[in-house]
């Protein structure tokens, strides 16, 4: 099946620097890559994700790019702020309704 | 438009206990799933429903079984609960399409302890 492996687990950055998050899949055929976020006490939401079809896409701070070739993808914050503090989750899907996701990566915006 | 809720919020078993964890959703999503969430291994798929009547096995099962009477309504049961169920389990449910992934939609989750 597919294994998808997240870096780094816990993440410290000051206010509005940027924060990456990196993750890497095993299996060729996903071909849809969403980053969830969760915070303390909440179910994961969706923030953004993005298709095989396409390199790169962008909402307001955030950014999400993909390497099919290296199969890695990667979640960019930018100007990060206190709100941004949660767990992020990548996830892939080798099928039209699975997905497998990394063991979550926590990051700390410090004021 | 409550999207999706989860019943109970916590609990308390002891092993051997068995219970029903409620998943219910008003947005007419086709697929149903079952997750449990386990520090440093993120969401692992338990059971998942393409549809009312069916069901199937996900990625770590065993001790699990699940019912889809209704289209809204997904239910996870333990019948004989051990210490390594402990968990927090989330639910989440998403339209079905052909031709494109859809995002799942998370309930607030349950909290699960088993002495």
């Amino acid at each position: 099946g597919e294994n998808v492996e997240q870096h780094p687990s816990t993440l410290s950055v000051q206010e509005g620097d940027s924060a990456v998050i990196k993750c890497t899949y095993s299996d060729s055929a996903s071909n849809y890559f969403p980053w969830y976020k969760q915070e303390l006490g909440k179910g994961p939401q969706l923030i953004i994700d993005i298709r095989s079809n396409v390199g790169e896409k962008k909402d307001q701070r955030i950014a999400v790019t993909l390497n099919k070739t290296a199969k890695h993808f990667s979640l960019h914050i930018t100007e990060t702020q206190p709100e941004d503090s949660a767990v992020y989750f990548c996830a892939a899907s080798p099928s039209d309704y699975k997905l497998s996701f990394g063991a979550g990566t926590t990051v700390t915006v410090r004021a | 438009n409550a999207g999706v809720t989860q019943t109970p919020k916590f609990r308390v078993l002891k092993t051997g206990q068995s219970m029903t964890l409620l998943c219910a959703q008003d947005m007419n999503h086709e697929y149903m799933y079952w997750y449990r969430q386990d520090p440093g291994m993120g969401l692992r798929l338990i059971h998942y429903s393409v549809g009312e009547g069916t069901t199937a096995k996900g990625e770590v099962p065993d001790g699990y079984n699940v019912s889809r009477l209704k289209k809204q309504n997904f239910l996870l049961g333990l019948e004989s609960a051990a210490p390594s169920q402990t968990s927090v389990y989330f639910c989440a449910s998403s339209f079905a399409r052909s031709d494109r992934r859809e995002t799942q939609y998370f309930g607030p989750g349950t909290r699960l302890l088993v002495l």
